[in-house]
């Protein structure tokens, strides 16, 4: 059974760099069958999906968060992250790491508070 | 900023049947298939139906999914109150260098 689970603060200041990890159990981020990937939910609305990287190291990033975004992948880890950078309020969320292209299995989530 | 388009909410008494609408467009559902994602209060979505109208090992057949041009649609047969969830549809679009969009998402409550 595949797990994921996210790890990182939980509070991030404003205009600094959200930094989340995603570690893998029961599979590989070597597996070249999936793109693992980092999705968002503001409190009491919808979700968002961030984006992905392959286990090739290739990206793909939401249009909308691309120019503030980075996925790196550490296969010797068997983790994945997620760098948010000049963060603002808006950016609270709870993040999700989860497995692509049906995103059939997720963490369970982190909260990120974005706050001074 | 949601690309896929739901109803805010749907209810029904537990036995009925309960239909979720999603609506698209050519970038997307209309050239790509459809998944739905349950989110019960506190949790992480888990995903329901894949591929329109596949369900994952475990999920009861009383979900089904199906398509049609650029709309999809949930089906939820004798609701039970275990149930009362937010819903989400999804889809690949291939515009701008492809990117999973989700639906608005749905509450659905048993009365």
């Amino acid at each position: 059974q595949v797990q994921l689970q996210e790890s990182g603060p939980g509070l991030v200041k404003p205009s600094e760099t959200l930094s989340l990890t995603c570690t893998v159990s029961g599979g590989s981020v070597s597996s070249g069958s999936y793109y693992w990937s980092w999705i968002r939910q503001p409190p009491g609305k919808g979700l968002e999906w961030i984006g992905y990287i392959y286990y090739s190291g290739s990206t793909n990033y939401n249009p909308s968060l691309k120019s503030r975004v980075t996925i790196s992948v550490d296969t010797s880890k068997n983790q994945f992250s997620l760098k948010l950078s000049s963060v603002t309020a808006a950016d609270t969320a709870v993040y999700y790491c989860a497995r692509g292209g049906i995103y059939d299995y997720w963490g369970q989530g982190t909260l990120v508070t974005v706050s001074s | 900023q949601s690309v896929l388009t739901q109803p805010p909410s749907a209810s029904g008494t537990p036995g009925q049947r309960v239909t979720i609408s999603c609506s698209g467009s050519s970038s997307n559902i209309g050239s790509n298939t459809v998944n739905w994602y349950q989110q019960l209060p506190g949790t992480a979505p888990k995903l329901l139906i894949y591929s329109n109208n596949q369900r994952p090992s475990g999920v009861p057949d009383r979900f089904s999914g199906s398509k049609s041009g650029t709309s999809a649609s949930l089906a939820i047969s004798g609701l039970q109150s275990e149930d009362e969830a937010d819903y989400y549809c999804a889809a690949w679009d291939d515009s701008l260098n492809g990117r999973y969009v989700f639906g608005t998402g749905t509450k659905v409550t048993v009365l």
